[in-house]
């Protein structure tokens, strides 16, 4: 089966520090990552993922992530981060080795970035 | 293009009403997932359709709950009776390449 977690509720930074948020999975085979953002009182909105390739994954707005093989994880990065950044963001994983073709979904994590 | 249309935005009803959600996803997708989110909950699947036709509905919470999809372009929830638990945000996505999910803005059902 496949999960992922997102281990922390809220993550707060101040503007212009780097951010992380985390995220680890458990897949059976090789695991296809994404990463969400929904802001207040929208739909989630596609950020970037990873299916094969580089290990760093570059997206919108200045996101990035970096898959781990060795320890299952995929955080998600951004150098400077900005006040517009504070939102809820997701984490999710689809197992290749799953014939279903459903996301699985972390429980979110809302960044908080203070001017 | 327009991504995915979902309408109502908002629904405000009374209990034991009949509630039907609308989802328009993007041409050429052929997943459409709905969706519902709560505080208490989280992100919950309900169920999920290829080529219009349903794959998985284990997520739907009850009878009272059911989804069709009569063509590529068009998707309906639909609640009956209504319970106050029932509110929530609900989301319709599609697919595009890559399993990559496209969302809409969501449904916001508020159960009196």
């Amino acid at each position: 089966a496949q999960s992922v977690a997102q281990p922390e509720d809220q993550v707060n930074v101040a503007e212009g520090n780097p951010l992380t948020v985390k995220c680890t999975y458990s897949v059976s085979g090789n695991p296809y990552l994404f990463w969400y953002v929904q802001y207040p009182n929208r739909g989630l909105q596609f950020l970037l993922k990873y299916i094969t390739g580089d290990n760093l994954v570059k997206g919108s707005y200045g996101f990035e992530a970096e898959f781990n093989k060795s320890q299952t994880s995929f955080h998600l990065k951004k150098p400077s981060a900005l006040v517009s950044d504070s939102a809820l963001y997701f984490c999710a994983v689809r197992d290749d080795n799953n014939a279903g073709n459903m996301l699985t979904f972390g429980g979110g994590t809302r960044l908080m970035v203070k001017p | 293009d327009a991504g995915v249309i979902q309408s109502p935005r908002h629904e405000v009803t009374e209990m034991g009403q009949e509630v039907t959600l609308r989802c328009k996803p993007i041409s050429g997708h052929d997943y459409l997932f709905w969706y519902r989110q709560t505080m208490m909950r989280g992100l919950e699947l309900l169920i999920y359709f290829n080529n219009n036709v349903p794959i998985d509905d284990s997520g739907m919470p009850e009878d009272r709950f059911s989804a069709k999809m009569p063509n590529a372009s068009f998707s309906t929830l639909k609640i009956q009776p209504s319970e106050p638990r029932d509110s929530a945000v609900y989301f319709c996505a599609s697919r595009g390449e890559k399993w990559t999910q496209y969302f809409g803005p969501g449904t916001r059902l508020l159960v009196l």
